[in-house]
């Protein structure tokens, strides 16, 4: 089915372990973002990417690491998880700028 | 530093009322984008605004972008339960199109 699918929809992890959290998009957009999702802090930018192989920092980076080799896939991984990267993560596209963004339906990430 | 400010925070209220949230920025934007968040989902746009002065309606929704494009506001009449979920605005940051979110208005449309 097209759009775009994030994986997996719910991980447990222990602190210190890697984590790479999936995101893909059917639509060939440009534009790709990931967003954590807190409360009491909205959606905040992690990382977002323009096209393949280009990427850029967000409002929240650090102890984040993306990548795009191909434009229909942008994943996002967590390199050494800690308690503070519970949340829930949500990958985005968007075919050029200021027009809208397609979310995916996120990923709840535990920390423990 | 927020720099989607958006107003109230929570807003509870009964079926057949109406009301307004708002988003306001220091910043100027080139156009901003309204979003419904679900329990469980991603959010999903509204509109998108880009005109200072430009209003948009959507049915029963209402949205207004402010001449100087530093603020916008979304109207709903006569509110239903169905509209109940986090209302989310975001613009295009900088060159590099990095789309930012305020923190949300969450409503309650109680039956």
């Amino acid at each position: 089915d097209a759009g775009i699918t994030q994986s997996p929809r719910y991980k447990i992890t222990e602190t210190g372990r890697q984590v790479t959290l999936m995101c893909h998009q059917t639509w060939s957009h440009s534009y790709m973002f990931w967003y954590r999702q807190d409360l009491g802090h909205g959606l905040r930018l992690i990382y977002y990417s323009a096209a393949a192989d280009i990427t850029d920092k967000g409002e929240v980076p650090d102890g984040y690491v993306v990548s795009r080799s191909k434009t229909e896939n942008f994943p996002l991984t967590l390199e050494s998880a800690t308690r503070s990267q519970t949340s829930v993560y949500f990958c985005a596209s968007s075919l050029r700028r200021g027009v809208e963004a397609f979310f995916g339906q996120g990923t709840r990430l535990t920390v423990v | 530093t927020q720099l989607l400010e958006q107003s109230p925070q929570f807003l509870s209220i009964q079926e057949g009322e109406n009301l307004t949230v708002y988003c306001n920025s220091s910043s100027v934007f080139s156009s901003l984008q309204w979003y419904r968040q679900e329990p469980g989902e991603g959010p999903v746009l509204l509109v998108t605004v880009v005109t200072g002065g430009e209003v948009k309606k959507l049915k029963r929704l209402t949205f207004q972008f402010g001449d100087a494009r530093k603020d916008s506001s979304l109207h709903i009449t006569a509110a239903q339960p169905g509209d109940t979920g986090l209302y989310l605005c975001a613009g295009p940051l900088g060159s590099n199109y990095k789309l930012t979110f305020g923190k949300g208005t969450l409503l309650t449309v109680n039956p």
